[in-house]
């Protein structure tokens, strides 16, 4: 099974700053030969479901704010959000789909300081 | 609109079993695997199985083989995740997750992320 680690478990950010979250993958999940990273972000806030922010590493989806963007490649990846707002509160979590059994990260909250 | 709607909140007892509806509308229901992810209260999501609507084939995680199923009715559009055998760790919010079905030549899983997800099922196994 790919382990997904993400780092770090919370972070408080101030309004209008940067956040950033880790996710490292035990095996690579870059299929070389279309260099494509079996990876997305998701954004849950509480009594909700998980919602797709982006896929691909980097491809956000339809509607999502331009301030979340997505980063890395192999098994190294980040979610940034550019400039907090007070909506962005939520717990992050990465998944890969590059393999069965799928796999999730545990999770970063994001809370303002 | 594109939506997957679970049915509604169980209570069950310990050694009992439970099953879980998703009904899907607003899109071509054999295209995409319905994914079953549970939650257990502020713990993180943990990935059940996959079934394909269009062959009724499923795979499962090793953790909860042997003590889930997934089916479904293609007729009335709907998949079911039923699983036995329950104690107090399967106290959790079960949801059931979209993700276009992919069989090409790249041995990948998926092509993409759980694009829709239903709203959440409540299971609470209690004596």
């Amino acid at each position: 099974d790919i382990v997904m680690t993400q780092s770090p478990d919370s972070l408080a950010v101030s309004l209008g700053e940067r956040a950033t979250i880790n996710c490292k993958s035990s095996q690579s999940v870059l299929y070389s030969s279309n260099n494509k990273n079996y990876l997305a972000w998701y954004q849950q806030k509480p009594g909700q479901p998980p919602k797709l922010l982006i896929d691909w590493a980097s491809t956000r989806q339809s509607g999502v704010p331009d301030r979340f963007s997505g980063g890395g490649s192999g098994a190294d990846f980040t979610l940034t959000i550019s400039s907090l707002q007070a909506e962005d509160v939520a717990v992050y979590y990465c998944q890969q789909y590059y393999g069965i059994p799928l796999t999730f990260g545990g999770g970063t909250k994001v809370e303002i300081k | 609109q594109v939506q997957l709607v679970q049915s509604g909140a169980e209570v069950k007892k310990p050694g009992a079993s439970v099953m879980v509806s998703c009904k899907a509308s607003g899109y071509t229901f054999t295209r995409y695997d319905i994914n079953w992810v549970r939650q257990a209260t502020g713990q993180g999501l943990e990935w059940m199985g996959w079934m394909n609507p269009n062959s009724g084939n499923t795979g499962y995680a090793q953790k909860f083989q042997g003590r889930v199923t997934m089916t479904r009715n293609t007729s009335i559009r709907t998949a079911y995740m039923e699983l036995s055998g329950l104690t107090s760790e399967d106290t959790a919010v079960y949801y059931c997750a979209r993700i276009e079905a992919y069989d090409g030549a790249i041995p990948v899983a998926y092509q993409y992320g759980v694009d829709v997800w239903g709203q959440g099922t409540t299971v609470t196994v209690s004596s």
